[in-house]
């Protein structure tokens, strides 16, 4: 059974940073790409990052470029999203998604459950 | 990265057919076959319905179909059941190597 368990969401002050990780398990994690998707309170969803199978191809949104980062370890099944700089606009529900190959084409066949990031003062 | 424009909302009543159209750009929808469609019901993680504008995941209702032409794709739920009442929301591949969503459609089985 394929499973995404994502962690490290909580409320952080604006300026501050927060590193989310995805624990991936009931697939070939190396095998697809990954990606980060949020959804504020009360709307739609967004994406925010995308990493190839290898890691070596990553791309963010203009919201979070260059404050964000996000990377993958093949070797721990796991994904992760580095936020800095954040905002209160970056409050939302953060979630994992596994691509439907091995590249990002905007297909996401599995969702964790997601993790809530709170940027409040 | 502008959104995907999709109606706010549709209705339809048991049985009937409703159609969601998710328009976009040559830079995205009508660029590429890389056209998903998720379901989510309130409080839940989104569910994966079409993906490359018409292929159905496994286990996913064949009352679930999808199309494209232009640069406007569109979801039509045929043989519509209380249980397909949620939201919905298409995405796309970008020519920035991104991917964009809709805005999303509240879905009401009357």
């Amino acid at each position: 059974e394929v499973q995404l368990l994502e962690s490290g969401g909580g409320l952080v002050q604006p300026g501050g940073s927060l590193r989310l990780s995805c624990a991936a398990s009931g697939f070939t994690f190396s095998s697809y790409a990954m990606s980060w998707v949020r959804q504020a309170p009360g709307k739609g969803l967004v994406w925010v990052s995308g990493i190839n199978d290898s890691g070596g191809s990553t791309n963010y949104a203009d919201s979070v470029k260059g404050r964000f980062t996000i990377s993958r370890d093949n070797s721990k099944n796991t994904l992760y999203l580095q936020m800095n700089s954040l905002r209160a606009d970056d409050t939302a529900v953060y979630y994992c998604a596994r691509g439907v190959r091995s590249y990002d084409s905007s297909g996401y066949s599995y969702w964790g459950q997601g993790t809530l990031v709170t940027v409040s003062s | 990265q502008s959104a995907l424009t999709q109606p706010a909302s549709v209705s339809g009543s048991p049985g009937q057919s409703i159609t969601i159209s998710c328009t976009g750009t040559s830079s995205d929808v009508g660029g590429y076959d890389y056209v998903s469609w998720y379901q989510q019901h309130p409080g839940k993680a989104p569910k994966l319905m079409i993906f490359d504008v018409s292929h159905r995941p496994s286990g996913v209702s064949n009352r679930f179909s999808g199309s494209k032409s232009g640069n406007t794709a569109s979801l039509t739920i045929s043989g519509l059941q209380a249980e397909d009442e949620a939201d919905y929301y298409c995405s796309s591949y970008t020519s920035t190597s991104t991917c964009v969503f809709g805005g999303g459609t509240k879905v009401t089985v009357l």
